[in-house]
């Protein structure tokens, strides 16, 4: 089945860093989607892909399509204590069929922000 | 925006008893709904795929029998572990996404199992 790497497993950043995580599949997914999870919770969508190349921004966060449909990056601006969580990415292959909204989540990166 | 609500949150039972979690979408028509579950630091990994007015689809060596899936109406989804054991313990979470479209799939805030 399809499969998707997620990497870096963990950082230890300080505070005002900028952070930077991707994912790669062995196949082309559709839609690519980022989500941020905190402990006990269930995940929260930061940023959603649709386009292969499509560059999209949420406030410090920037994540792109990547143009072979098979990865993704997410960048987080001059991080805060508050964007300590784990954060995944998700593929999906998209409207239609039995496929539509199954997501493959990546293996997560869980962020520390040292104050 | 959309909010998917899921109960309990948290529950704590004996081993061989039933526990019924519910998935709700409070504003929206949810004909698919997704149920996942997550170990310690681990990925969500999908368990079943809950259509509405029809049988689940579940994911390979997911046992149909153990947990049961109803997804009765467009906005409710229950996933009922029966006959629960301690390696049932584990963070369950729902999902759901609406009649087509770009649609972005919403979480619930997942429920933590026990089995003791």
């Amino acid at each position: 089945g399809q499969q998707l790497n997620q990497s870096p497993q963990s950082m230890f950043i300080q505070e005002g860093e900028d952070v930077s995580m991707n994912c790669t599949s062995s196949s082309i997914f559709n839609t690519w989607l980022w989500y941020k999870q905190d402990p006990g919770e269930g995940p929260v969508l930061l940023i959603a892909l649709y386009k292969a190349g499509e560059l999209t921004s949420n406030g410090r966060l920037t994540a792109q399509f990547g143009i072979t449909r098979k990865d993704s990056f997410l960048n987080i601006s001059a991080s805060i204590p508050s964007d300590v969580g784990i954060y995944f990415c998700a593929g999906q292959l998209g409207a239609g069929g039995t496929s539509y909204g199954k997501l493959t989540f990546g293996q997560g990166t869980i962020l520390t922000v040292h104050p | 925006g959309a909010v998917v609500s899921q109960h309990p949150s948290r529950v704590i039972c004996k081993s061989g008893t039933s526990v019924k979690i519910e998935c709700r979408s409070l504003d929206f028509q949810a004909t698919t709904m997704f149920w996942y579950r997550q170990f310690p630091k681990q990925s969500l990994m999908l368990m079943a795929t809950s259509n509405e007015g029809s049988k689940a689809t579940y994911e390979q060596g997911v046992e149909k029998d153990k947990f049961l899936i109803n997804h009765a109406s467009l906005t409710l989804s229950t996933l009922t572990v029966t006959s629960a054991h301690p390696e049932d313990s584990s963070f369950y979470i729902c999902s759901a996404g609406g009649r087509g479209g770009r649609e972005k799939l919403f979480f619930g805030s997942g429920t933590q199992l026990s089995v003791l």
